[in-house]
């Protein structure tokens, strides 16, 4: 089955311990991106790669880092989280203008 | 890419038609309406996009005006698992790039 798969589906940490949100996909997809979704704010793009070892900041890229070593992959890395990056986070593989995404990653951190 | 106006919620009687209207009257040529949903905390998921013809397909019809300055989804025989937010962006072929709005609250009544 085709999907973009991402894990955790929760997470609770603390500030500053660093995180990794893996993201998957089987789909074959050059384009990955990381979204986050806060209330009254809708999605904003976090990151972004159009292909293997090509990727560029979104819209609020402070405090995250992510890398694209093989084309399935693009996990999203927190180096020291804080707090305001408590958020819904969704990863997404694109073919064309369709953009298939994960189920989501609920992230608090205290 | 042009920017949408959509409604912020609407009410559908569950077996009924739904109507989501969207306004994008700076649209370009070459911008594609593309139209997703997001049932509650789930990801976005692509229902349909069109240029300038009518669109059809198993999950709803996509009517574009012959200006191209609005468009409406079409739901036929809406049902409660359709209750979700719906979101309508245009976006140029090529540009990866989706900024999702507010999009509308659609809520499906028995």
């Amino acid at each position: 089955e085709a999907q973009v798969t991402q894990n955790p589906r929760y997470l609770i940490t603390v500030t500053g311990k660093k995180l990794t949100v893996t993201c998957s996909q089987n789909m074959n997809h050059e384009y990955m991106s990381w979204y986050r979704q806060d209330p009254g704010l809708g999605l904003r793009q976090i990151y972004y790669s159009m292909n293997v070892e090509v990727t560029d900041k979104g819209d609020v890229p402070e405090g995250y880092k992510v890398s694209r070593k093989e084309k399935r992959n693009f996990p999203l890395i927190l180096e020291s989280p804080s707090p305001n990056q408590t958020s819904l986070y969704f990863c997404a593989s694109s073919f064309g203008g369709k953009l298939f995404f994960g189920s989501g990653t609920q992230l608090s951190v205290l | 890419d042009a920017k949408t106006t959509q409604p912020t919620s609407m009410d559908c009687a569950e077996g009924r038609a739904a109507n989501l209207p969207c306004n994008h009257s700076t649209i370009s040529g070459n911008e594609y309406v593309y139209w997703y949903r997001q049932i509650h905390s789930q990801g976005p998921q692509y229902i349909i996009h069109g240029l300038k013809n009518n669109e059809t397909n198993e999950m709803a019809s996509l009517i574009i005006t012959e200006d191209r300055k609005s468009s409406t989804l079409i739901l036929p025989h809406a049902t409660l698992r359709d209750t979700a937010v719906y979101y309508c962006i245009v976006r140029v072929e090529g540009n990866y790039k989706l900024t999702f709005g507010k999009g509308t609250l659609l809520t499906v009544n028995p």
